[in-house]
């Protein structure tokens, strides 16, 4: 099984500051098949991010994603305040997992 | 518009089985895999299985095999998973996924239904 490891496991920060979350993969990811979600309370999670770059529809682009084979990022440009949230990444290069989470809180 | 809506909660006892079902709308049901993933209280997301409602495969992850069951009735475009011999630490929301446009059950959800919390407790 791929384990995704995501850091830090919380991220203070303010609005309008940049945000840089980290995603990394215990084996290299075929094709970059990484996706990134959004979730806040009480909501299913939303895809920000596919294969590693790509963003989703509707997606504003202060997100971006990068990275290939096993270290992965995932930046919000300028934080607004619905941003602050909680994002994992989701591997689907090898069967399916998720990170374990990182949390945007406002500083 | 493109959904998918589930079932409400549900409260067990130990060693029941729950039977959630996700319906979907504004598309092809048979043309998307559909995924069940979950998360326990203040945790973060577990893969459980996929299957496809175009024939029925589905595969399990290995936490949840001979206790998930996932199938579907493609005349009402709803998918259900069955997970059986409940136990209090399977309490947690459960989350059908879509997969967007793709020949391979593995790929980004591109839409999730709302979740539906199942409780487990004597």
């Amino acid at each position: 099984e791929i384990v995704l490891t995501q850091s830090p496991g919380t991220l203070s920060l303010s609005p309008g500051e940049r945000a840089t979350l980290s995603c990394r993969a215990s084996q290299s990811l075929s094709s970059n098949y990484l996706a990134w979600y959004q979730q806040k309370p009480g909501q299913a999670p939303r895809l920000l991010i596919y294969a590693a770059s790509s963003r989703a529809t509707g997606i504003p682009d202060r997100f971006s994603g990068s990275g290939s084979g096993t270290d992965f990022t995932l930046t919000i440009r300028r934080l607004e305040p619905e941003d602050f949230a909680v994002y994992y990444c989701q591997q689907y290069g090898r069967s399916l997992t998720f990170g374990g989470g990182t949390k945007v809180e406002i500083k | 518009q493109v959904q998918l809506v589930q079932s409400g909660a549900e409260v067990k006892k130990p060693g029941a089985s729950v039977k959630v079902s996700c319906k979907a709308s504004g598309y092809s049901f048979t043309g998307h895999y559909l995924h069940w993933v979950r998360q326990a209280p203040g945790q973060g997301l577990e893969w459980m299985g996929w299957m496809n409602p175009n024939g029925g495969d589905t595969d399990t992850a290995q936490k949840f095999q001979g206790r998930v069951t996932m199938t579907s009735d493609t005349s009402i475009s709803t998918a259900y998973m069955e997970l059986s011999r409940l136990r209090s630490d399977d309490t947690a929301v459960y989350f059908c996924a879509r997969v967007g446009y793709s020949l391979s059950p593995f790929n980004a959800f591109d839409v999730w239904g709302q979740g539906t919390m199942v409780t487990v407790s004597s």
